[in-house]
């Protein structure tokens, strides 16, 4: 089983429009969350940490509910340029867990 | 600053040839990292390297091996390549944990 659980997508969601998707988690070890974001063959870059009360930096809000072992991230009023692969990350010491990844896409 | 920079971006290989994949940051940090991208996959960790002097192994090192050159630079070898490793291979550096920076990756076939 993957550390890293993501529905792959795609999310295809009108620009403006809110999108949220979760990942879920097997190791209840693990320490730290972050949000990725890559676009098409491109490397990934850091989105956002996810703290465990939950937070928000602009459009974006990350949540982690450690007793269903599942993040999520909420992106609302959706941009064009929000078109990305998201990456779910997990881990503890020098280990870090990335899913495979879910798919938005924002349509004009 | 360049950030972390990869050669090649691309390369095709045969069977059993070897290469190495080079990676440098110019950020000056301690941990870096490399890791190979299949589709459907996730990045999986190859190596890495906490600082200068120490490389330790991944979720997935067989095939491959490392080299820690100084604080800047982290090079990936494939010593007898094999069509199980074509990928695309990111290279990162980190200042703190959980915060990576990756490079553009190399895009390697192996026939």
């Amino acid at each position: 089983r993957k550390e890293v659980e993501q529905d792959p997508g795609p999310f295809n969601v009108p620009e403006g429009a809110t999108v949220a998707f979760n990942c879920t988690y097997s190791n209840s070890a693990s320490q730290s969350f972050f949000w990725y974001r890559q676009d098409c063959r491109k490397e990934p870059k850091l989105l956002m940490s996810v703290y465990s009360s939950g937070n928000e930096d602009g459009r974006f809000t990350a949540q982690l509910n450690r007793a269903s072992q599942y993040i999520s991230l909420l992106i609302r009023d959706s941009k064009l340029s929000d078109s990305a692969t998201y990456l779910c990350v997990g881990g503890n010491d020098y280990k870090l867990s990335f899913g495979a990844g879910t798919t938005v896409t924002v349509r004009a | 600053n360049a950030g972390v920079t990869q050669t090649p971006k691309f390369q095709v290989l045969k069977t059993g040839q070897s290469m190495t994949l080079q990676c440098a940051q110019d950020m000056n940090h301690n941990s870096m990292y490399w890791y190979r991208q299949d589709p459907g996959m996730g990045l999986r960790l190859i190596y890495y390297s906490a600082s200068e002097g120490t490389t330790d192994k991944g979720e997935v090192p067989n095939g491959y091996n490392v080299s820690r050159l100084n604080k800047r630079e982290f090079s990936l070898r494939l010593e007898s390549a094999a069509p199980s490793q074509t990928s695309v291979y990111f290279c990162a550096s980190s200042p703190r944990w959980g915060e990576q920076y990756f490079g553009p990756g190399t895009r390697l076939t192996v026939t």
